[in-house]
């Protein structure tokens, strides 16, 4: 069984404010991938980054950085100088080699930057 | 060109009616899914599907049945629609070829159930 826990349901920052948001992740498997999905007011689910397990580096892209730490289960997401545009509903995700293909979710955590 | 479409957008419909929602992807992907979002945005995926297997999540009712015509489309079927039923049902596409790639989203389809 394969499980993704996003223990913060939701964070108000202010504009420009640094802010992690946290995952922790449950799996048997030792091949998995995690991912980080956004989706804003708008609806729709947009795909932000894929990691597999056994690849540790962190990484960033532009504002965002991602911090995967085997060791903890967790692969938390910051986004430093945060903006309004951020605001939306971030997902973490995972997937196993035997979960049969199953995408398993977090709850979500709502991201909200006030201007 | 809209990589994972979805019609209808927006469906509203009474108890106890049947009712179907179309998924198509242009992405030339091999596997498709239909995740269902509730009113907490919970998001759970109902199935997965490829031209060689159906895998179900035990927890979707009998009620629910994906429909797959060829690979580019994966619909899915509600019979004697309940209330419960109400969510935003999202289909999605990916390669399946022995590592996981990103799952491309369609915009979703917000049921309403009466």
């Amino acid at each position: 069984a394969q499980k993704v826990t996003q223990a913060q349901t939701e964070i108000s920052v202010v504009e420009k404010e640094d802010v992690t948001l946290d995952c922790v992740y449950e799996t048997r498997d030792t091949t998995y991938y995690l991912f980080w999905y956004k989706q804003p007011p708008s609806g729709e689910l947009v795909f932000l980054i894929r990691r597999n397990s056994f690849d540790e580096q962190n990484e960033i892209s532009g504002r965002y950085s991602w911090n995967f730490q085997k060791s903890t289960s967790s692969f938390n997401f910051t986004i430093t100088a945060s903006q309004v545009v951020d605001s939306a509903v971030y997902f973490c995700a995972l997937i196993s080699n035997n979960a049969g293909n199953m995408l398993t979710f977090g709850g979500g955590t709502r991201l909200m930057v006030k201007p | 060109d809209t990589a994972v479409s979805q019609t209808p957008k927006y469906l509203v419909t009474q108890m106890g009616n049947d009712k179907s929602i179309k998924c198509e992807q242009n992405l030339g992907h091999d596997t498709m899914y239909w995740y269902k979002q509730d009113s907490k945005k919970f998001l759970k995926i109902m199935f997965s599907y490829n031209n060689k297997e159906l895998i179900i999540n035990e927890t979707v009712p009998n009620r629910f049945s994906p429909k797959s015509p060829d690979k580019a489309h994966l619909n899915l079927h509600i019979n004697s629609l309940e209330l419960g039923d109400s969510a935003v049902y999202f289909c999605a596409s990916s390669h399946r070829s022995g590592t996981y790639g990103e799952l491309f989203f369609g915009e979703g389809s917000r049921l309403t159930v009466l």
